[in-house]
C-alpha cells in the first residue's frame, strides 16, 4: 500500500518555462512533507520541505503548495533550468516520526 | 564540508556471497540511516541510529542483514547470505537529530547480486 504516490514517473517540460510535480499520499496523520532531488550516481538532496501548518512555502525559484483537503501537494520550478533535469521524490512524515515516506519519483527533463 | 561518504561505489557478488557496505556521516551528525532503494521506486528505511545505538530496525531483515556503528561515527551494513533480490542501491544519510532535520545522503553503493 504505497501512502506517497508521484504518478508521473516522468515529465518533459521547455526551459524557461513552468514544472510542475505532483503527489499525492493517503495517510492523513502526515504532518510534513519534502521534496528531495536527484542526479544519477548521486544521493538524494533536499530542496525544500512544507508543515501541515502551511499551504505554501517559497526558496527561490522553487515553491511547494500543500492542499491537506486533497492530500496532494505540488513542486513548481519557475523558470525551469537545464540543470533542473533530475528526479525529484516527495517524502513524507508524521509528527515526531523519523521515518520518511518516499515516492517513488518523477523524472524531469528540461529541454532546451 | 566533507558529505556523507560511502564505499564501495559498486559491488558485484554471486548469490550466497556476504558482503558489506561502510559509511562515513557528515562529522557532528549524531543521527544515522541505512536506507535501499530498488529501481524506479524511492528510498526504503532499513535502520536507524542515535549516536551508537540502533533506535529503529523494525524494517531490516535481521534473517541476513546486520549493522553496527561502532563509537557512533561510521556504520558498516552487512549482508550474510545476499540473495538476487538484494540488488539495489544502499544509501547511507546522516543528519543532526530531530526528526524535522535535512537528512544529507551519500552516492550510495550499487550491489548486483548474480
Amino acid at each position: 500500500d504505497q501512502q506517497v504516490k508521484q504518478n508521473s514517473p516522468s515529465l518533459s517540460v521547455q526551459e524557461g518555462r513552468i514544472s510542475i510535480l505532483n503527489c499525492d499520499y493517503t495517510n492523513s496523520m502526515f504532518d510534513y512533507f519534502l521534496w528531495y532531488k536527484k542526479y544519477p550516481a548521486e544521493g538524494p538532496t533536499f530542496l525544500i520541505s512544507i508543515s501541515s501548518i502551511k499551504d505554501k512555502n517559497e526558496d527561490g525559484r522553487f515553491t511547494v503548495f500543500l492542499n491537506k483537503s486533497a492530500k496532494h501537494l505540488s513542486l513548481h520550478i519557475v523558470p525551469s533550468q537545464p540543470g533542473d533535469s533530475a528526479v525529484y521524490f516527495c517524502a513524507a512524515s508524521e509528527l515526531s516520526n523519523y521515518q520518511l515516506i518516499w515516492g517513488a519519483g518523477t523524472k524531469l527533463i528540461i529541454k532546451p | 564540508e566533507a558529505g556523507v561518504v560511502q564505499s564501495p561505489r559498486y559491488k558485484i557478488i554471486e548469490k550466497k556471497q556476504p558482503v558489506a557496505f561502510w559509511c562515513n556521516p557528515i562529522s557532528g551528525h549524531n543521527t544515522l540511516y541505512w536506507y535501499l532503494q530498488n529501481l524506479g521506486q524511492g528510498p526504503e528505511l532499513l535502520i536507524r541510529y542515535e549516536n551508537e545505538e540502533a533506535v529503529d530496525d523494525s524494517q531490516l531483515p535481521k534473517d541476513r542483514f546486520s549493522a553496527e556503528r561502532l563509537k557512533g561515527v561510521d556504520s558498516t551494513l552487512k549482508i550474510q547470505p545476499a540473495e538476487l533480490g538484494d540488488s539495489a542501491v544502499y544509501l547511507c544519510a546522516s543528519s543532526f537529530p530531530g526528526a524535522r532535520n535535512e537528512q544529507f545522503f551519500g552516492p550510495g553503493t550499487r550491489l548486483t547480486v548474480l
